[in-house]
This record gives structure tokens, C-alpha cells and sequence, in this order.
């Protein structure tokens, strides 16, 4: 239990669905990010929220779109995603967005057919 | 030149060896360091951080650090089957309360019975 819960763990959508990833965190952190975990590639950082609010976009297509209602909860959602999406994506959270360790979830494994 | 870099591996040590798992960074100004423990399948586990010169031990864990040389590594000593996962290394991109998490692609280890 890493107090970071990921919701689906497993997902298998068309290009055309859409759909949602959540992320819930019982840590009493105030910033959330998204990664994007490819094959024999590193991390690549997605989203930073920091207290609700978006501190960074790293040029992520629009067809991903994020959403923190509150600093526990932190969604993904997805539209008329490609093949090259499919990815393992995690969640994580820090006390705050300056860098510190970050604590992971056990991410979704999306694959898109 | 990547940020953050990892040799892939695999490396393979027999049990109760000692692993050496390596990493280079080119942003002078990084100032915290971090090992993840990644399982196959499972979500990256913080294991050591790290962020003054010099050595911090935990347990069977070694983590060391050469800001002169931009140079970060783990040693495993005693290394069990159980350590046999992938290897992340982070650095705290810049300084202040702006920095963000930059990840090699990791390290294989495989430890052998």
C-alpha cells in the first residue's frame, strides 16, 4: 500500500472512446503529477498540479486532459487517443512541487487498439 | 545528451555479491538525488535520496554521491534474488522551490541464485 491509488489498473479502449484514469492520495500531499512510462524509456513527466492548480504541461497532446478537483484527487482523461499511447501511467505525489521525493502508484496500463 | 543518464543493463551479479548501479547528470545546479526500485509490473518504490557529497548508507543500501563529477551510484551489498528489479535514478532539475524530478531510464538488475 503506497497510499497512492490508481484506478483502472488495466484498460483497453478504441481510438474513438474516451474514457478516465483517477488518482486518489491518502498522504496529505499537495501536488499530484502524471507520468507516462514507455518500454526502455525514461519517466516522462506529464502534468504537475500544485494545491488544484496546473504548475507545469509538458507539451502533452490534447487528447489528454487532466483534472484535479482537490489536492487528493487527480484524473486523466482520455480522447481519441493513437497506438503510440499505450503506455503504463502513474500517479504520484510530493508534500509540494519543489522537487522532493514523490510517491507512486501502481499506475494503468492502457493499451489502445 | 539525456539529462539523467543509466547504463539499461542487464547487469547480473550471483547472490551475495555486491551491485554497483551508476548514473550520470549534466545539470550542474541539481541538488537532490533519488533511487526508485522499480518491480516488473509494479510502480517505482523509493529506496534512497540523497543530497550532500559523500556516502549515505541504509540497511544493505549505499547510495553515493560526487557533485564534481556529476556521478550518483548504488551499491547492494549482500544482493538477494528479491533485489532483482529495474533501477531509477532522479535528480532535482534546478534549485529553489521550482525544481521537478528528471528520471534515467534505469538500470536491470539481475541477481542469480
Amino acid at each position: 500500500e503506497t497510499g497512492v491509488t490508481q484506478t483502472p489498473r488495466h484498460l483497453v479502449m478504441g481510438m474513438t472512446n474516451k474514457k478516465s484514469l483517477k488518482c486518489e492520495q491518502h498522504l496529505g500531499h499537495n501536488a499530484m503529477y502524471w507520468y507516462k512510462q514507455s518500454a526502455k524509456k525514461p519517466l516522462e513527466l506529464m502534468f504537475v498540479y500544485s494545491l488544484e492548480e496546473r504548475v507545469e504541461n509538458n507539451s502533452v497532446p490534447s487528447r489528454f486532459s487532466p483534472e484535479c478537483p482537490n489536492s487528493s484527487h487527480l484524473f486523466l482523461h482520455l480522447h481519441t487517443l493513437q497506438p503510440e499511447d499505450s503506455a503504463l501511467y502513474l500517479c504520484a505525489s510530493s508534500q509540494d512541487h519543489a522537487g522532493g521525493p514523490q510517491h507512486f502508484g501502481d499506475g494503468t496500463r492502457l493499451s489502445i487498439l | 545528451q539525456k539529462e539523467v543518464e543509466q547504463n539499461s543493463g542487464p547487469l547480473s551479479v550471483p547472490e551475495g555479491a555486491i551491485a554497483s548501479l551508476n548514473c550520470t547528470y549534466s545539470d550542474r545546479v541539481s541538488q537532490s538525488f533519488f533511487w526508485y526500485r522499480q518491480y516488473s509490473g509494479k510502480s517505482p518504490e523509493l529506496i534512497m535520496s540523497i543530497y550532500s557529497n559523500g556516502d549515505k548508507e541504509d540497511g544493505r543500501f549505499t547510495a553515493q554521491l560526487n557533485k564534481a563529477s556529476q556521478y550518483v551510484s548504488l551499491l547492494i551489498r549482500d544482493s538477494q534474488p528479491s533485489d532483482s528489479a529495474t533501477y531509477l535514478c532522479a535528480a532535482r532539475r534546478g534549485s529553489g522551490n521550482t525544481g521537478k524530478l528528471i528520471f534515467g531510464q534505469g538500470t536491470t538488475l539481475q541477481v542469480k541464485p
